[in-house]
């Protein structure tokens, strides 16, 4: 099915462990979101990239990084893993920025202890 | 800023009631978002508007520019209809994509 595609949906780490979260899309959208999501909280733009080759920062973006590999595939990193960095992850892409059309991956649920 | 306010926070109502959650915000914006996050936690986006009405199936989303305003409406509430509903709005001064979420209303349809 057509889709943003996450994973992995679970992870524990631990405290300065890193990791890379993966996402891609195959509706040939131009902008992809790294969004945080955490209790009695709004989601949160960690980082977003407007189209293929470019990449800017978030509301939240410190500790993190992220790649846009190619126009299907973006992804988030974390370098040294901290507790503070314990939430669900969504990536979302859609044709433009600003909200139009968004579809949304089905999030990845991190742990850091 | 904008800031987004949902209400209520929480609702458990029975199967078959009439559902309504309020988003209210505090600055003009240019559209207007509305998310269901399932149990199991997938986002899925339900309506873009910046004026008027929209209704799919038994869900109705409605919004009033001058009140700074919008609700969701469920008709006939069933029990998959069970899940978080997000507001989002589209605005300047909003984050880096434009959007400012609010912290969304937990539903519970009981049978």
């Amino acid at each position: 099915n057509a889709g943003v595609t996450q994973t992995p949906k679970f992870q524990v780490l631990k405290t300065g462990q890193s990791m890379t979260l993966q996402c891609a899309q195959d509706m040939n959208h131009n902008s992809m979101y790294w969004y945080r999501q955490d209790p009695g909280m709004g989601l949160r733009l960690i980082y977003y990239s407007a189209s293929e080759g470019t990449t800017d920062k978030g509301e939240v973006p410190n500790g993190y990084n992220v790649s846009r590999l190619n126009k299907r595939e973006f992804s988030l990193r974390l370098e040294s893993a901290a507790p503070s960095q314990t939430s669900v992850y969504f990536c979302a892409s859609s044709e433009a920025t600003g909200g139009y059309g968004y579809t949304f991956g089905s999030g990845t649920r991190l742990t850091v202890v | 800023k904008n800031e987004v306010e949902q209400s209520p926070q929480n609702l458990t109502a029975q199967e078959g009631e009439f559902i309504t959650i309020n988003c209210s915000y505090s600055v003009g914006i240019s559209a207007l978002h509305w998310l269901q996050q399932h149990p199991g936690g997938g986002i899925v986006s339900l309506f873009m508007l910046s004026s008027g009405k929209k209704k799919h199936g038994r869900l109705i989303a409605t919004i009033n520019i001058q009140e700074k305003h919008s609700s969701l409406h469920i008709t006939a509430s069933h029990p998959r209809d069970s899940a978080v509903y997000i507001c989002a709005v589209r605005s300047p001064g909003g984050g880096a994509d434009g959007l400012t979420f609010g912290k969304g209303t937990h539903l519970i349809i009981q049978p």
